[in-house]
């Protein structure tokens, strides 16, 4: 059975720092997604990463995938307030359906 | 594109009665549509996949009696809580994958839809 785990659960951070959001994934997958929820609201898309050493950024994020260590990552730099909402990591293993990381509560803080 | 919508957004009904929730790609064919549950400060938990044209496949320990799962058209598919119960209230979230492509090909993703919260009291 696939496993997500991420780490911290809980981050406050200061405007402008940097930091980084780990997910781990149990099992072989096909392809691994980091997602933001807002308080309240349904998730919102940010990256799918689909093979080893995979990188993609957008803005202040920056997500990337190793197979090997089945760890993905994503890191945020300079960090805005804007920022602050829940984010997800989910693997597919190698089935179809989605399996999700326990979620990371990000604050960041002036 | 790959616009999924719910409906209703928010609902509270009263202990014991039944309630539908609807998902609908609005501008692509979904032959298969995921529902999920989400309680407060929790993660997402896959509650069911559901297949176009046949019966859902329902998750460990969620009861399929309980949550009727059908999806009778490409671009529909519908949640009823029966008999619900204050312990059931949550935030419930589907996910459509895209199987036909809004502009070229598919792109076999899933898409999520903004979300019911059911209240029930």
């Amino acid at each position: 059975e696939l496993k997500v785990e991420q780490n911290p659960l809980f981050l406050s951070m200061q405007e402008g720092k940097n930091y980084t959001i780990y997910c781990n994934y149990s099992t072989t997958s096909d392809r691994l997604y980091w997602y933001r929820q807002d308080p309240g609201k349904s998730l919102e898309s940010l990256f799918v990463l689909l093979s080893n050493g995979a990188v993609k950024q957008e803005g202040r994020l920056m997500a990337s995938l190793d197979t090997k260590a089945r760890l993905s990552t994503l890191h945020i730099t300079a960090a805005v307030h804007d920022l602050s909402a829940t984010y997800f990591c989910a693997s597919t293993g190698t089935a179809s359906k989605l399996t999700f990381g326990t979620g990371t509560r990000l604050q960041v803080t002036l | 594109g790959a616009v999924v919508s719910q409906h209703p957004s928010w609902v509270i009904c009263k202990s014991g009665t039944s309630v539908k929730i609807e998902c609908r790609s609005l501008d692509f064919q979904a032959t298969t549509m995921f529902w999920y549950r989400q309680f407060p400060k929790k993660s997402l938990m896959l509650m069911a996949t559901s297949n176009e044209g046949s019966k859902a496949t329902y998750e460990q320990g969620v009861e399929k009696d309980k949550f009727l799962i059908n999806h009778a058209s490409l671009t529909l598919s519908t949640l009823t809580v029966t008999s619900a119960h204050p312990e059931d209230s949550s935030f419930y979230i589907c996910s459509a994958r895209d199987a036909t492509g809004t502009s070229g090909p598919p792109s076999y993703e899933q898409y999520f839809g903004p979300g019911t919260r059911l209240t029930v009291t």
